[in-house]
């Protein structure tokens, strides 16, 4: 079955340190989302993909850069981990643009931590 | 400018039913979807209305009006297992979603 998946599902770093966080999808869907969600803020977009070598900012990419090598991953690096990144991250995919292809599908979720 | 805004939380008994209101606003509007979503999993599809009236699957109704820029999520005989958060999403083009911060619904005996 197609599925997308999130790796690590739980990570601890330090201030400071570089971390990717993965997402693998094998809808062969050409759209792909990163968001994270905190307490009293929901669901925030940081970056997304249309498709190979594409990449946009969200509304809170600060701090945060993607790349697009194939159409299955969108890793999502956090440059220097700062305190406020600790969040829930999500990735989601989506078919190309129109009607309910904008429906997205969401990866299980990486908890990180920076301490 | 966007925004979306839903209640934080509701309350209900098992068996009832129960309406979750969404209004949003936005310059450019394709559809407008509902997810759930349990404690520490993922956000599930639920529902989407590109068109004004009401759709229904099941237990769950979702209702549109584009010219208020309202929408509704109706759960009828509600389960214990419908105790989740419940997310408002507008799609405004190019495929991205703009979501509203969740409704926690929570279902008692």
């Amino acid at each position: 079955d197609a599925e997308i998946t999130q790796s690590p599902r739980h990570k601890i770093t330090e201030t400071g340190r570089q971390v990717t966080l993965a997402c693998h999808q094998t809808w062969n869907h050409n759209n792909m989302f990163w968001y994270r969600q905190d307490l009293g803020h929901g669901l925030r977009l940081i970056h997304y993909s249309y498709g190979v070598q594409d990449t946009n900012k969200g509304e809170v990419s600060d701090g945060y850069s993607v790349s697009r090598s194939n159409t299955e991953d969108l890793p999502l690096t956090l440059e220097s981990a700062a305190s406020s990144q600790t969040s829930v991250y999500f990735c989601a995919s989506s078919e190309t643009a129109g009607s309910n292809t904008d429906t997205q599908y969401f990866g299980p979720g990486t908890r990180l931590t920076v301490l | 400018g966007q925004n979306i805004d839903q209640p934080t939380e509701m309350t209900a008994t098992e068996g009832a039913i129960v309406q979750i209101n969404c209004t949003y606003q936005t310059s450019g509007f394709n559809g407008l979807f509902w997810y759930q979503q349990h404690a520490g999993e993922a956000p599930t599809f639920l529902s989407y209305n590109v068109l004004d009236g009401l759709e229904e699957k099941g237990r769950f109704s979702s209702f549109l009006s584009r010219s208020k820029g309202y929408s509704y999520l109706l759960l009828k005989e509600l389960q214990m297992k419908d105790s989740a958060s419940y997310l408002c999403a507008f799609s405004s083009g190019y495929s991205t979603l703009t979501f509203g911060k969740g409704t926690m619904l929570l279902v008692s005996p």
